[in-house]
């Protein structure tokens, strides 16, 4: 069965922590994103990545960064949390290239921020 | 600029009773994917359908149908008989030219099937 595994499903932090998202993917796909999900504003895109090392900023890349070391994994990093990234946060891949733009999410990161 | 709204936010019904889950989008591209994805409270957002610009035929899948009009440029989505499993968010998106990198969601409606 495919999958995509964030690694936390809830996470508390506090303001200024440093704070690691985790998610790895096992279809060998080339595209990797993460996004954001509040309440009455639907999934908005932070960053996503189309091959190891590379990425491109979303709609709302202020306040994190990526990283993509390895095909199957891509990090998503609060360097220095705030209140307002508290937030549902959902990894998700694709096979990229002019498929069907079809995505495969994994189950999302709960994360609040004291 | 491409959109896709879903303009119920909210909507609950009665088990048992159908329930029609709106969909329009805005698009320049003659060559596109609509989608309709579910998120239970479990998080996870599942796939439920995929259709191509160039196919308008209607779907069926068990008590699900996807009605995908190019005229009015929308893709509603009905459940027949519903039950109290479809409660989640139900979202449509919108892929240019089958690029995952360029997919457009709607803000998503929360569907309640009370018992």
């Amino acid at each position: 069965d495919v999958k995509v595994t964030q690694s936390s499903r809830y996470l508390v932090k506090r303001t200024g922590e440093k704070v690691f998202l985790e998610c790895v993917q096992d279809m060998d796909h080339e595209n990797m994103f993460w996004y954001r999900q509040d309440p009455g504003l639907g999934l908005r895109l932070i960053y996503f990545s189309y091959d190891v090392k590379m990425k491109e900023k979303g709609d709302i890349p202020e306040g994190y960064s990526v990283s993509r070391e390895k095909k199957e994994r891509f990090s998503l990093i609060l360097e220095s949390a705030s209140t307002n990234q508290t937030s549902m946060y959902l990894c998700a891949s694709g096979r990229g290239g002019s498929g069907t733009g079809e995505l495969f999410f994994g189950e999302g990161s709960r994360l609040t921020v004291l | 600029a491409q959109k896709v709204t879903q303009a119920q936010t909210e909507i609950s019904v009665v088990e048992k009773e159908d329930v029609t889950l709106d969909c329009v989008y805005e698009t320049r591209d003659t060559t596109y994917y609509l989608f309709w994805y579910k998120q239970p409270p479990s998080g996870e957002l599942v796939f439920l359908i995929r259709r191509n610009s160039f196919d308008e035929q209607n779907e069926i899948s068990g008590r699900y149908s996807w009605n995908f009009q190019k005229s009015t440029s929308s893709f509603n989505f009905t459940i027949t008989a519903s039950q109290v499993v479809d409660s989640a968010v139900y979202f449509c998106a919108l892929s240019e030219r089958g690029r995952d990198d360029k997919i457009i969601f709607g803000k998503g409606t929360r569907l309640h099937i009370l018992p």
